[in-house]
């Protein structure tokens, strides 16, 4: 299997506090994403990393990628209360693996 | 900016009985997918489907699911014979490649008495 798996499963954080939250997965993958899930909502695409990149930066976002540890984390930095959602990694090979998601919340 | 629609948002089914769910991707988009998620958990990989066929298939993707598009936009998803472990909330998406990020539908919140 490549699910993605993250932690923590929860975070409760200040507004303009940094958030991260990590992602680990099983075998090999083109290339890793992470989504944003609101309440009862679809998933939103935030960034994407390729196997080959170490790092990616989108923003407020940053995406480190580790493929000899399979392991890859988002830092969300000056976070705002409209951050507050679910955030996925999803291990891209021949399907597509959702972790189980992060909610992070963010306390005006 | 085009969006992957979804249709309906929520349907309500007495065991048993069939359903089908419905995806209108991004017109441009050549790869499609279903995913699940049952309330409070992740999101779960049913099928991919690219050239009229299925591409990917998952092991909960089984004899009682199929998908079709049957008129080159909508892309459906049908169950045959609904259990009451299908509730959930149905995700379509698409892309233009694989190797590019998925656009994701609303969902189809499917409750199953």
């Amino acid at each position: 299997s490549q699910q993605g798996e993250e932690d923590p499963q929860a975070l409760s954080i200040q507004e303009g506090e940094n958030a991260t939250m990590n992602c680990s997965y099983k075998t090999s993958i083109n290339n890793l994403q992470w989504y944003r899930q609101n309440s009862g909502r679809g998933l939103v695409h935030l960034i994407l990393i390729r196997s080959n990149e170490r790092e990616k930066h989108s923003g407020r976002l940053r995406v480190t990628l580790d493929t000899s540890k399979k392991s890859s984390s988002l830092l969300i930095t000056a976070s705002r209360a409209a951050d507050t959602a679910s955030y996925f990694c999803a291990a891209t090979g021949n399907q597509f693996y959702f972790g189980t998601g992060t909610s992070l919340t963010v306390i005006p | 900016e085009p969006e992957v629609t979804q249709t309906p948002s929520h349907q309500v089914t007495q065991m048993g009985q069939e359903v089908i769910l419905r995806c209108v991707p991004i017109s441009n988009h050549l790869y499609f997918y279903w995913y699940r998620q049952i309330l409070g958990q992740k999101v779960e990989f049913l099928v991919s489907f690219y050239n009229n066929e299925i591409s990917e298939k998952s092991e909960i993707f089984d004899d009682q699911f199929s998908v079709e598009r049957p008129d080159g936009s909508n892309f459906t998803l049908k169950i045959r014979s609904t259990k009451l472990e299908d509730s959930a909330m149905y995700f379509c998406a698409s892309h233009v490649e694989t190797d590019q990020p998925q656009h994701f539908g609303d969902g189809t919140r499917l409750s199953i008495l």
